[in-house]
């Protein structure tokens, strides 16, 4: 198992401005993945963060939008920039324990952009 | 890839009688996962079904798996008050295992 701590849990921000999301893990993991979730939705993978090279975005996210830092093995940001009302959603990362990619979760940043 | 399709979107049952809920998806997977989330917070897995498995038990919880017809079904058994929540299945594609892909989730009420 893992112990992800994702900081903050939640934050009301103005539109226009950008908010960064900090995810630690108690220890070494390769990849840690971002996820967002819009009001009432499912999951939707943004990016995966490696350590050492750029993040992997998936379709429909992109760097200037989502950047996202990975210095080490346990640490990973996500900023939301240039905010808008439509990306108030939760914000999760996770990171995948064992070979068969059982994934575990923070607890979510709740974000409200006004 | 693609988000996976859950049935129903929302299920109220009595404490104490079993609810079900379905998956189904497009792709070939590796494994089949379930998770929970409460009030919108950090998910918690569940339990994990490999694609050559048919059926899997953990407490309460009873998974099958088809691969012939891409579904799974999750089952709770003598449901408490404390199952509320969203239930969510996650597929490892078969050509990027390391990523979930997520299905569209039910949310289950149980009354007390």
């Amino acid at each position: 198992s893992a112990v992800i701590s994702q900081k903050p849990s939640r934050d009301i921000c103005q539109r226009g401005t950008s908010l960064t999301i900090q995810c630690q893990v108690d220890s070494q993991v390769t990849m840690m993945f971002w996820y967002r979730q819009q009001p009432g939705q499912s999951l939707t993978l943004i990016a995966t963060a490696n350590q050492g090279s750029e993040a992997t975005y998936e379709s429909g996210f992109v760097i200037d939008k989502f950047p996202i830092s990975r210095p080490n093995l346990t640490f990973s940001t996500l900023t939301v920039s240039n905010m808008s009302p439509e990306d108030s959603s939760i914000y999760l990362c996770s990171v995948p324990i064992d070979r068969e990619y059982e994934a575990f979760f923070g607890q979510g940043t709740r974000l409200t952009v006004v | 890839s693609q988000q996976g399709e859950e049935d129903p979107q929302a299920l109220s049952i009595q404490e104490g009688e079993n609810a079900t809920m379905n998956c189904s998806y497009k792709t070939s997977i590796n494994n089949l996962q379930w998770y929970r989330q409460n009030s919108g917070r950090g998910l918690v897995h569940l339990i994990l079904i490999r694609s050559n498995e048919r059926e899997k038990h953990s407490g309460r919880l009873r998974v099958t798996l088809d691969t012939s017809k891409k579904s799974s079904s999750l089952l709770i058994t003598a449901s408490r008050a404390a199952d509320t929540a969203s239930y969510f299945c996650a597929m490892s594609e078969r050509d990027s295992s390391y990523k979930l892909i997520f299905g569209s989730g039910t949310r289950l009420l149980v009354r007390p």
